[in-house]
């Protein structure tokens, strides 16, 4: 069955230190990879998506994303933490060819970042 | 750019009843999901819809559906309301240019809770 695993429930970090977050999946082929966030009583927000090419892409509000093949991982990443990125972050997958843009998500990672 | 709007953002309802939730996609895009999202069970496929067509289902009882209309708008519905029906429902609508690498732009949901 395809899935996706956010390991840790809640990340911790001090503003200023750098942050991960991580993902794995277990997905047929080759899937698109996709991070979302989430504040409170809002829906989610796109910050980056992986689909072909280099490895590390670039996102919204600072944020970026490693993609590993060889590890089946797409944990994001962002160099100084803010206050502010204190949210849900969800990892996401979509299998592609399967004409549908339905997505598998992960069961999401609380960040906090601290003072 | 106006971006996914679902109405009404909550609702309150009687076990038993049933509620019509919808959703207004971004203009030119296709496809519109739905997704559950409960703390126990995280974010859940429903249903996705494209020109008017369900192409992907997911694992929910038959009291939930949906349909689309020719705008893209979508609507879901689910009948006889239980407890365990309270979640927030999220739409989201993607541009479905047949390649699955384009990302998904949800709305802030629709909050219901069943009494």
């Amino acid at each position: 069955a395809q899935s996706v695993a956010q390991p840790e429930d809640q990340v911790n970090v001090a503003e200023g230190n750098p942050l991960t977050v991580k993902c794995t999946y277990s997905v047929s082929g080759n899937p698109y990879l996709f991070w979302y966030v989430q504040y409170p009583n809002r829906g989610l927000q796109f910050l980056l998506k992986y689909i072909t090419g280099d490895n590390l892409v670039k996102g919204s509000y600072g944020f970026e994303a490693e993609f590993n093949k060889s590890q089946t991982s797409f944990h994001l990443k962002k160099p100084s933490a803010l206050v502010s990125d204190s949210a849900l972050y969800f990892c996401a997958v979509r299998v592609p060819f399967y004409n549908t843009d339905k997505l598998i998500f992960g069961t999401g990672t609380r960040l906090q970042v601290f003072p | 750019k106006a971006g996914v709007t679902q109405t009404p953002r909550y609702l309150i309802k009687t076990r038993g009843q049933q509620v019509t939730l919808s959703c207004s996609p971004i203009s030119g895009h296709r496809s519109v999901s739905w997704y559950q999202q409960t703390p126990g069970q995280g974010l859940q496929f429903l249903f996705e819809y494209f020109s008017e067509t369900q192409r992907n289902k997911g694992n929910f009882p038959g009291r939930f559906s949906g349909r689309q209309f020719s705008n893209s708008r979508s609507e879901m519905n689910v009948s006889t309301l239980e407890l365990g029906d309270s979640a927030l429902y999220l739409c989201a609508s993607s541009l479905a240019n047949g390649q699955g690498d384009t990302e998904a732009f949800f709305g802030q949901g629709t909050r219901l809770t069943v009494v």
